[in-house]
């Protein structure tokens, strides 16, 4: 079975600094995906960066990046220049690929930016 | 915007109702998936329908229910609702066919009491 676990609830951090999120994962197949997904007040749930876990180099989408560790099952978010906007809930998902399969989310770390 | 829309926003039923939530997926997607999101929770997966099938059930009892229509929109129904079933309901479409990515609608924030 897939598990997604992400151990901090709740950060702050100032604008314009730098923040990391953390996420751990478990799964016995050798072909998945693994997102960061963010959820603002709105309730949309926007896809903000994705990993194939065959792909050994870490996913880039501007401002976000991963640091993605295969053997030690982690995937982590970093934030750079952190916006306002940013405030949001960010989940960590996996899902099995090549089988348009279920994405199993962690509960999710409450990011806070602060003015 | 993910093009994914869902209705109503927002709804209110008392226990023992049943319940019908709706969804259109993106243009081109054949594939739809429901999640329920209890507060301060990740969404967990009800299950997903492809081309008008079910393909795939979380685990989620028999009064949780779905169809998906010809035109790919789709609909989540709920038996005998119970005050557990208060959440946000999320529906996301994807193209299927190996393409996973799943783009989300707002969500129905559904209230039993």
């Amino acid at each position: 079975a897939q598990t997604v676990t992400q151990s901090q609830p709740e950060m702050s951090v100032q604008e314009a600094e730098t923040v990391t999120l953390s996420c751990t994962y478990d799964t016995s197949e050798s072909n998945y995906y693994l997102f960061w997904y963010k959820q603002p007040p709105s309730r949309q749930m926007i896809l903000v960066i994705r990993q194939e876990a065959y792909k050994q180099q870490n996913a880039t989408e501007n401002r976000f990046s991963v640091n993605f560790q295969k053997a030690a099952k982690s995937f982590s978010l970093k934030i750079s220049d952190s916006q306002l906007g940013d405030t949001a809930m960010y989940f960590c998902a996996s899902q099995l690929m090549n089988r348009d399969d279920k994405i199993i989310f962690g509960k999710g770390t409450r990011l806070h930016i602060l003015p | 915007e993910t093009g994914v829309t869902q209705s109503p926003t927002h709804l209110i039923k008392t226990r023992g109702q049943q319940v019908t939530l709706r969804c259109s997926s993106q243009s081109g997607h054949n594939t739809v998936s429901w999640y329920q999101q209890a507060l301060g929770q990740g969404p967990q997966f009800i299950f997903q329908y492809y081309r008008e099938e079910e393909n795939g059930r979380g685990n989620f009892p028999p009064r949780f229910s779905g169809l998906q229509f010809p035109n790919y929109s789709s609909e989540l129904n709920v038996n005998a609702l119970e005050l557990d079933d208060s959440a946000l309901y999320l529906c996301a479409s994807s193209l299927g066919q190996g393409e996973e990515t799943q783009y989300f609608g707002p969500g129905t924030r559904l209230l039993v009491l």
